[in-house]
């Protein structure tokens, strides 16, 4: 069974610009998570997705992140414009549902803002 | 607010020793504990899931255990390997408004001495 796969690996941009991260979950898993990682802490939940919709972006910086899950399947992560604070690993997670189940991690995305 | 809280933040210990990490939790109201193990410049591998209704969880040498009650969670490994080195993270499932938050602790970074 192929893993959560991530594209791209790393990415370096200057602040202001925008930056798009791709997510594509294990087949069949219904449930999407998108995550922050800063340096020496724990992921930090942004955003969940069940099949195409949205159940909890709390914890989303709307004023500049973005997220689309098309189809219920593979998923985008936008941030426009970035800042120096963005820097961090960017990691997607899926699950077969949302409550009970293991979450399943790809590689992460390494995002630095100059 | 859920907040959950990881001691010791290091450990370094030689190889074939018993080790403790352990794992807090402020809101004994979860729906489950998973224990992940981080390496460098990869995503996190999922190692354990603890129901609410469950005390512990074994599997090879590692052994989780859960007391909601005082919001703890301990991950007990036998006979440490050097390959056993990374960041172990805990995280919880709440049942807060959305009932899907995923909190995670700041993790226990290990290394095993050969």
């Amino acid at each position: 069974e192929a893993g959560v796969a991530q594209s791209p690996r790393y990415k370096i941009i200057e602040k202001r610009q925008s930056v798009a991260f791709w997510c594509n979950p294990i087949s069949g898993h219904a449930t999407l998570y998108w995550y922050q990682q800063i340096l020496g802490q724990g992921p930090k939940l942004l955003i969940q997705f069940q099949n195409n919709g949205v159940v909890d972006d709390s914890q989303l910086p709307k004023d500049r992140f973005s997220a689309e899950r098309l189809k219920g399947v593979d998923s985008t992560l936008k941030i426009q414009p970035a800042k120096l604070e963005d820097s961090a690993v960017y990691l997607c997670a899926s699950s077969p549902g949302p409550r009970d189940y293991e979450q399943y991690f790809g590689p992460g995305t390494r995002l630095t803002v100059t | 607010k859920q907040e959950v809280t990881q001691i010791p933040a290091a450990l370094s210990v030689p190889e074939g020793e018993n080790l403790v990490l352990n794992c807090s939790f402020t809101d004994s109201a979860i729906y489950n504990l998973q224990w992940f193990r981080q390496d460098p410049g990869k995503g996190l591998t999922p190692l354990l899931l603890i129901q609410s209704s469950q005390r512990e969880q074994t599997s090879g040498r590692l052994n989780a255990s859960l007391d909601k009650s005082s919001g703890r969670s301990t991950l007990y490994i036998a006979a440490s390997q050097p390959g056993d080195s990374a960041t172990y993270l805990c995280a919880v499932k709440g049942r807060d408004n959305y009932g899907q938050n995923f909190v995670f602790g700041p993790g226990t970074r290990l290394s095993v001495l050969p």
